[in-house]
Order: structure tokens, then sequence, then C-alpha cells
């Protein structure tokens, strides 16, 4: 079990720009979800994948948000034309399948959009 | 509505002394519970969790928590903290997906020396 990885730990941007974060699941696990969050809350969900598809997309997840899984292992979470409002931290986790096999969760990357 | 709630945003402790985190929930049906850990900068990590059964569970660390479905809590306990405790603790509250999982605000616990 080598945990969930993700890259980078940090990125700093300016408004406008378009980002890319990574997420390498627990290999054995087809379940990934991504989560963002903010200071002094909560995570908050924004989708999961079971393998290749994406099954789940919260109502946060604006149309400048996009997450693909193309080969059920490894998962990008993109933000397009990012604002201030989008700086927090996003946390992918993964899990195997059964029922509620608990979240394996990655050191999370930071985001601030300055 | 679904919702769980930890009402204390901070807690502090002193080293070696006894440790209970409130965990409060409203949810519709019976509740899978979870509590998980985040150290500073780092992502969370699971603690324990009830599904069913006896309702008092270990977990890792010397952790443990109760299910009290009366009065729909299931805080979390320590008898004898250590400095390595500072955290944030969050508990969780689902049903059989976790990408439905409801989480509290979280509580920064405070190890005085």
């Amino acid at each position: 079990d080598t945990g969930v990885s993700q890259d980078p730990r940090h990125k700093i941007t300016k408004r406008g720009q378009n980002v890319t974060f990574r997420c390498d699941p627990i290999s054995e696990h087809n379940r990934l979800y991504w989560y963002r969050q903010t200071l002094g809350q909560g995570p908050e969900f924004l989708t999961y994948f079971q393998n290749e598809a994406q099954l789940e997309k919260s109502r946060l997840l604006s149309d400048r948000f996009s997450a693909e899984r193309p080969k059920g292992s490894f998962s990008t979470l993109e933000i397009q034309r990012t604002e201030q409002g989008d700086s927090a931290m996003y946390l992918c986790a993964s899990s195997l399948r059964q029922g509620n096999s608990p979240l394996h969760f990655g050191n999370g990357t930071r985001l601030t959009v300055t | 509505a679904q919702s769980v709630t930890q009402p204390d945003i901070h807690i502090t402790v002193s080293e070696g002394a006894s440790l209970e985190l409130r965990c409060n929930y409203s949810y519709g049906a019976t509740p899978y519970l979870f509590w998980y850990v985040q150290s500073p900068g780092q992502g969370l990590q699971l603690l324990l969790k009830y599904f069913s059964g006896d309702t008092l569970v270990q977990g890792i660390k010397g952790f443990e928590a109760e299910f009290k479905r009366s009065q729909s809590s299931f805080n979390l306990r320590k008898p004898s903290v250590h400095w390595s405790d500072a955290a944030e603790y969050f508990c969780a509250v689902g049903a059989d997906s976790n990408y439905q999982l409801i989480w509290g605000a979280g509580t920064k616990l405070i190890i005085k020396p």
C-alpha cells in the first residue's frame, strides 16, 4: 500500500489561468473521489469515479471544472479560468468498491489564486 | 435535513489528560459513522468507523468512539493525549456510498505541554 499521491502539493496561479492536478490512487482501489476543503471546513464532495466512469458530480463542480480518469487508474482535475474563490485544498481519495470501504486520502494540492 | 455538528471549534487539553470530542448528527436512516484526523497540510486519515454491532469501537492511535443512537451522537475519546495528537478531527456520516458522506466542520485539538 503506497498510499494516494497527489501532485503538485502546492500551486500558485494568477486569476484566469488554467491549472491541472493529478491523483494516483491506491492501485487496487477502483473508486476515486475529488473533494475540496477550505479553511475551517470539512471536505466538500466534488466528483467520483468508479473505474473510468464518472458516476456523480456535485453542483459545486461548475463548467470550469473537469475531471477525468481515462484508464481507471490516475485521475486529473482541471480548473479553467481560475477565480480567487477557487483557492482551497483539493483532496483526492480512493476506496474499494464494497459498501462503505473507508476513504484513503492523499495529502492534497493547495491552490492559491492571486 | 441531514447534518453533522461538531460543537467545539477548538479544544485545548493538557498532555496526558483525557479527551472527548463531540459529534452529533441528524440522519434519516441508520448511519455509518466515521472519525478522521488531519494534521496540518496533510490529507485525512481514518481513525475508526462504526457500521453495526458493538457500539463502542476501537480505532488507531488509542482512540475509541461510542455510538449512542438515543442521543444521535458518536463522540471520540482518548484516555491520555500525546503532543502528537494535535490535529484537526472530523466526524462524518454516510449511507451506502462514500461520496454521500456528510462532514462536520472539524474540531481543532491543541495540546498544552
